[in-house]
């Protein structure tokens, strides 16, 4: 089942310039992930963040955890036009097969 | 509107045995995905399936494992010959004939655990 929300729905930047999404969620959680998928393919694997770690980064992406506030943000710097995709966060309670993911970002970067 | 469906929840088998795990998608949906996540991971992408065809299969293993979507009835993901490497959280998601980016629901998962 879809939970958690991400904010904005959609997201259109020019290249080179910063976009970032939010995610909220409900419940307390073990971790918390991103994806990103393109039209027609499957998820594909980001950032995972502990329910410890406040920020994590990987290449031009931040990924932010505020767990007082139960959000994440992903910033991605310097966006390329390859970024353009929808991005997804999923939360891991840690018990059992709870995943539970959000209706995702549509970002459109323009060249 | 019932969702995702995947069934068994959860899975017990013995090295060597087979794993057969059945994801039901949503109604009107022909597209099907399955992931596999390992504990404390997150979820890697295995096969992409639209109805009587694999679209692209370029996470699965090479050996034991595969998958269908048949015209009629749930997406099969089959593991032969299991092994302990194989115990994992098996999701499935699927989305509508549009595949349009972002519009994929998930199932609860299959959890099997191999002895």
């Amino acid at each position: 089942s879809q939970q958690g929300e991400e904010d904005p729905q959609a997201l259109s930047i020019q290249e080179g310039e910063n976009a970032t999404m939010n995610c909220s969620y409900k419940t307390s959680i073990n971790n918390l992930q991103w994806y990103r998928q393109n039209s027609g393919r499957g998820l594909v694997h980001l950032i995972l963040i502990r329910s410890n770690e406040r920020e994590k980064h990987s290449g031009r992406l931040r990924v932010t955890l505020d767990t007082s506030k139960k959000s994440s943000s992903l910033l991605i710097t310097a966006s390329r036009a390859a970024d353009t995709a929808s991005y997804f966060c999923a939360t891991d309670a840690g018990n059992n097969n709870d995943m539970r993911f959000g209706a995702g970002t549509r970002l459109t970067v323009k060249p | 509107n019932a969702g995702v469906m995947q069934n068994p929840r959860h899975l017990v088998r013995r090295r060597g045995q087979e794993a057969r795990l059945r994801c039901s998608p949503m109604k009107g949906h022909s597209h099907v995905y399955w992931y596999r996540q390992l504990p404390e991971e997150g979820l890697k992408f295995m096969v992409y399936l639209q109805k009587e065809n694999i679209i692209d299969e370029s996470g699965m293993p090479k050996e034991r494992f595969s998958a269908e979507f048949p015209k009629e009835g749930p997406s099969i993901l089959r593991i032969q010959q299991v092994v302990r490497g194989d115990s994992a959280a098996y999701f499935c998601a699927s989305s509508p004939p549009s595949g349009r980016a972002g519009e994929q629901y998930f199932g609860p998962g299959t959890r099997l655990t191999v002895t």
